[in-house]
């Protein structure tokens, strides 16, 4: 059964706290992608990497940061978390190929709250 | 560029009744059409998609027609039950990303 994992369900942090949010894909995608899921917002991409030490900005990136070191791992960084980053953060993963054509498998999301 | 429109929440339906969610898009192309859902603590997972127009997309008794003429992806089942609540996502993809529609929250009363 494929799986994309995600480090916490639930996290708590305080304002200006460094903050990892970590995530694991079982099915050698070469796809990750991390989105923001807000009330009347939708989904909306925060970063995407498309190979190992690769990474694209998304539509909201600013006060956030990524890292791939290795294929199946694909972290979210929040520098200095702040009140407005409170959100629920899901991870995604797909094949390489056209993006057009492939499904994306989600985690189970990590809802975020900031002090 | 791409986008989706799909219809606000939420929806409130009693058991067995008759299900549409509409979705509309622009894209570049054709691409493949999606609908996830997800249902309450969980992440987003696949319902169903389409690959091509006039294809159709089913499962679990939902049903989606891909309609090139109208830009059109609407969600239907005809026979709603509790299990079903949850809130369902349209989704097309772009040059390099998805664009996902804003989400339409279904409660389904017994």
């Amino acid at each position: 059964d494929v799986k994309v994992t995600q480090s916490s369900r639930y996290l708590v942090k305080r304002t200006g706290e460094k903050v990892f949010l970590e995530c694991v894909q079982d099915m050698d995608h070469e796809n990750m992608f991390w989105y923001r899921q807000d009330p009347g917002l939708g989904l909306r991409l925060i970063y995407f990497s498309y190979d190992v030490k690769m990474k694209e900005k998304g539509d909201i990136p600013e006060g956030y940061s990524v890292s791939r070191e290795k294929k199946e791992r694909f972290s979210l960084i929040l520098e200095s978390a702040s009140t407005n980053q409170t959100s629920m953060y899901l991870c995604a993963s797909s094949f390489q190929g056209q993006i057009a054509y492939n499904e994306q498998f989600f985690g189970p999301g990590t809802r975020l709250t900031v002090l | 560029g791409d986008s989706v429109t799909q219809m606000e929440g939420p929806v409130t339906l009693s058991e067995e009744a008759f299900l549409t969610i509409n979705c509309t898009y622009t894209a570049t192309g054709y691409p493949s059409l999606f609908w996830y859902v997800q249902y309450p603590g969980e992440g987003l997972q696949l319902l169903l998609k389409a690959t091509k127009a006039d294809d159709k997309g089913s499962n679990k008794g939902f049903e989606a027609t891909y309609r090139k003429e109208t830009t059109s992806f609407h969600l239907e089942k005809g026979s709603v039950q509790v299990s079903d609540s949850a809130v369902y996502f349209c989704a097309v993809p772009g040059t390099y990303k998805y664009i996902f529609g804003t989400g339409t929250r279904l409660k389904v009363l017994a």
